[in-house]
C-alpha cells in the first residue's frame, strides 16, 4: 500500500530533550516536507526536501532540522524541543505534478 | 478526536444534499488549487486540484470551481453522505523556481457535519 509512514503517533517529552520523528514514503517520491498543525494556525511548513541532499526552510523552520541522506526517508529532529514546539507535525510527499501530496497520519507531540 | 481548529468556520447539511465549502486565496502567482479532507486523528487527505488556468474541474461526487477574478474557490460535494463530515482545506501550491514541487499554503479550514 502507498502509504507515508510516521513514527511515533504520539509523542511526551521534557523540555531540552532531543528528539526525532521519523518519516518514510514507498512511493520514490522526490518531493517531501514536513508541516505543524495548530489550532488556529492551521498547517504551517517547517521544511521541504525536493530530492537527497536537497532541503530547505519552509515559512517555520525555527527549532526543527531535518535531513535527508535517502529518497525515502525526511527524519524531523528537535536538538533541545520547547513547550511551544508543542503540536500536531505531518510529514507528506509528492511526484511532483499537481496537487496530489500524501500526508501520514500525524505524530502528536507535546513538549513539558 | 483531535482538534485541528478552533473556531473554524462550519457547514451542517442533512445526507443527500449538496454542500459548497468556500475558500478566499491570496497568491494570484499560485498554479494549483487543490481541496484536502481531514477527518479527526487522520491527516489530509487530497480530494481534488484544480490548475490556475482553468475554471471548473469534475471529480466523482465533487467538483472545484475558481474565480480568479476574486481570487475565490469553491468545492462542491454532491449527495452529500455521513462519511464525507471532516475538516476540509483548500491550498495553494506555488511551483518553485522552474521546477514542478512547490509548497503548500493552507486556508484555515472548514467544519463539514452530515447529519443523516
Amino acid at each position: 500500500e502507498a502509504q507515508v509512514t510516521q513514527n511515533p503517533r504520539y509523542l511526551i517529552t521534557v523540555t531540552g530533550k532531543k528528539l526525532t520523528v521519523t518519516c518514510s514514503q514507498n512511493m520514490n517520491h522526490e518531493y517531501m516536507s514536513w508541516y505543524r498543525q495548530d489550532p488556529g494556525l492551521g498547517l504551517r511548513q517547517i521544511y521541504y526536501s525536493m530530492n537527497v541532499e536537497v532541503t530547505d526552510k519552509g515559512d517555520v523552520p525555527e527549532g526543527y532540522k531535518v535531513s535527508r541522506k535517502e529518497k525515502r526517508n525526511f527524519p524531523l529532529i528537535l536538538e533541545s524541543p520547547s513547550p511551544n514546539q508543542t503540536s500536531l507535525y505531518f510529514c507528506a510527499s509528492s511526484l511532483g505534478q499537481g496537487g496530489g501530496y500524501t500526508f501520514g497520519s500525524g505524530t502528536r507531540l507535546t513538549v513539558v | 478526536g483531535e482538534s485541528v481548529g478552533l473556531h473554524l468556520p462550519t457547514l451542517s447539511v442533512q445526507e443527500g444534499d449538496n454542500s459548497i465549502i468556500n475558500c478566499a486565496y491570496s497568491n494570484s502567482a499560485s498554479d494549483y488549487f487543490i481541496w484536502y479532507k481531514q477527518e479527526s486523528g487522520k491527516g489530509p487527505q487530497f480530494i481534488i486540484d484544480i490548475r490556475s488556468n482553468m475554471d471548473k474541474r469534475q471529480g466523482q461526487r465533487v467538483t472545484v470551481l475558481l474565480n480568479k477574478t476574486v481570487k475565490h474557490l469553491s468545492l462542491q460535494i454532491a449527495a452529500t453522505q455521513p462519511g464525507d463530515s471532516a475538516v476540509y482545506f483548500c491550498a495553494e501550491k506555488k511551483h518553485a523556481g522552474g521546477t514542478s514541487y512547490g509548497k503548500l499554503t493552507f486556508g484555515q479550514g472548514t467544519i463539514l457535519t452530515v447529519h443523516p
